[in-house]
């Protein structure tokens, strides 16, 4: 079955620190792999899509890599800001599927604090 | 900027009511999707639909049906809400694409509540 794990579950850091939220999937082959940010209260918003064959995207202080080969994606937030606290959304997109198909994981909820 | 509006943000329903929930996007976008999103869990796919008048099964349809009788609005029906229908339902739309490599545009989301 095609899963989207994400870890950690929660996490809590203070704000100017770096962190890094993962992605592990099963979903093979796919088309894309996409990290959305949700705040509380709102509706998902992209931050990354990478296909399959970019090892790397980047959006301001957010960097997105991805490893075909071991199926794990990681999103990294630099400088973190309390605007930052959010939860983290990995989303990936088998190759034979549409937007019917997407698979998502359940987030990584991120709190940052003064 | 694509804006995607849902027209509740918060809804209380009883048991057995029929529940609305309406969705209108200002972009022209051919697919427009209904999810509901509940702790711990991905988001679900409830309906979708490529065009007008067209409309698509998703993962989770049971209990719910949805309407396209205008590109720009896409309404998720609950026939006879039921309390595990309680849930923050979200609706997102996107351009046409086979693949979908586009983004997906949300919804603020409506959290609704059946007592």
């Amino acid at each position: 079955k095609n899963q989207v794990e994400q870890s950690p579950q929660s996490l809590i850091i203070l704000e100017g620190k770096n962190c890094t939220l993962q992605c592990n999937y099963t979903v093979s082959p796919f088309s894309n792999l996409r990290w959305y940010k949700q705040d509380t209260g709102r509706g998902p918003v992209s931050l990354t899509i990478m296909t399959f064959s970019e090892n790397t995207k980047s959006n301001g202080r957010y960097t997105a890599t991805l490893d075909a080969d071991t199926k794990q994606s990681s999103l990294h937030i630099t400088a973190s800001q309390l605007s930052d606290s959010a939860s983290y959304i990995c989303v990936v997109s088998p190759f034979s599927g549409g937007y019917n198909k997407l698979i998502f994981g359940a987030g990584t909820r991120l709190a940052v604090h003064p | 900027d694509v804006k995607v509006t849902q027209s509740s943000r918060y809804l209380v329903k009883r048991t057995g009511e029929k529940v609305f929930l309406e969705c209108v996007q200002d972009m022209d976008h051919e697919n427009m999707f209904w999810y509901r999103q509940d702790p711990g869990l991905g988001l679900r796919l409830i309906y979708f639909s490529y065009d007008v008048k067209m409309k698509e099964k998703g993962d989770i349809p049971e209990g719910y049906s949805v309407s396209r009788e205008k590109k720009e609005r896409f309404s998720l029906i609950l026939e006879s809400a039921s309390t595990n229908q309680t849930s923050m339902y979200l609706c997102a739309s996107s351009p046409r694409a086979s693949v979908g490599n586009e983004k997906l545009f949300f919804g603020s989301g409506t959290q609704l509540s059946v007592l």
